[in-house]
């Protein structure tokens, strides 16, 4: 069974910084992976959608990569700010767009 | 565009009560649909899910059921809560062809 486990669990940084998130998977059998953002008490939004061919993916000031052989992917955001304070969380899918999460890592960009 | 409704957005019900929850997925056809329960510093749990209209896979032997009576309709039940089922659940559809995933708001139930 896909165990997905990332790194930090929390992370504090003052507004401005550039920070990776890290998402390691123990299959690598995947077809794809997700990065999204909960806010306390909210739904999940969609970040970027890694496919398993492709090695990143690119939206606005967040990168992310992919190193499927490896079970790895990292989530890049530059020039944090207050608003990007939330719980990311990274989910490798496999058949029938399963989708496997872990507890994430919860982000506070401090003012 | 695609939109997913998910309702209620909180619940509090005694144990050995009856539950549903209800979700919909405007604007798409034929979507893949997911339940997932969050717990309290848990990750998230995939339920159920479902390829189409009466087809319901289970990944954790629980207290739920799931039932999909029309293609973009998803309902989650129990017969009777117990209070372990209590956390925060989450509908979500993809397309079928390993597409991008979009939830719902989410349902926060609390049993008592």
């Amino acid at each position: 069974k896909q165990e997905v486990t990332q790194i930090p669990a929390a992370l504090s940084v003052p507004e401005g910084e550039n920070l990776v998130l890290n998402c390691s998977f123990t299959d690598s059998a995947i077809y794809n992976l997700q990065w999204f953002r909960q806010d306390p008490g909210k739904g999940l939004t969609s970040l970027l959608l890694i496919q398993s061919s492709q090695r990143e993916q690119t939206s606005g000031r967040l990168n992310a990569s992919l190193d499927k052989s490896s079970g790895r992917s990292t989530l890049y955001i530059a020039a944090s700010q207050p608003g990007d304070s939330a719980t990311y969380l990274c989910a490798p899918g496999t058949g029938a767009n399963n989708l496997f999460f872990g507890t994430g890592t919860r982000l506070t960009v401090i003012p | 565009s695609q939109t997913i409704h998910q309702w209620p957005a909180t619940l509090v019900q005694p144990v050995g009560s009856p539950l549903s929850l209800e979700c919909t997925v405007e604007g798409t056809s034929n979507p893949n649909l997911y339940w997932y329960r969050q717990a309290a510093g848990r990750g998230l749990q995939l339920l159920f899910y479902s390829v189409g209209i009466g087809q319901i896979s289970s990944e954790v032997p629980q207290n739920l059921s799931a039932s999909r009576p029309q293609d973009r309709q998803f309902i989650l039940s129990s017969k009777k809560l117990l209070l372990s089922d209590s956390g925060f659940y989450l509908c979500a559809w993809a397309g079928q062809l390993n597409t991008e995933a979009f939830f719902g708001q989410g349902t926060r139930l609390t049993v008592v």
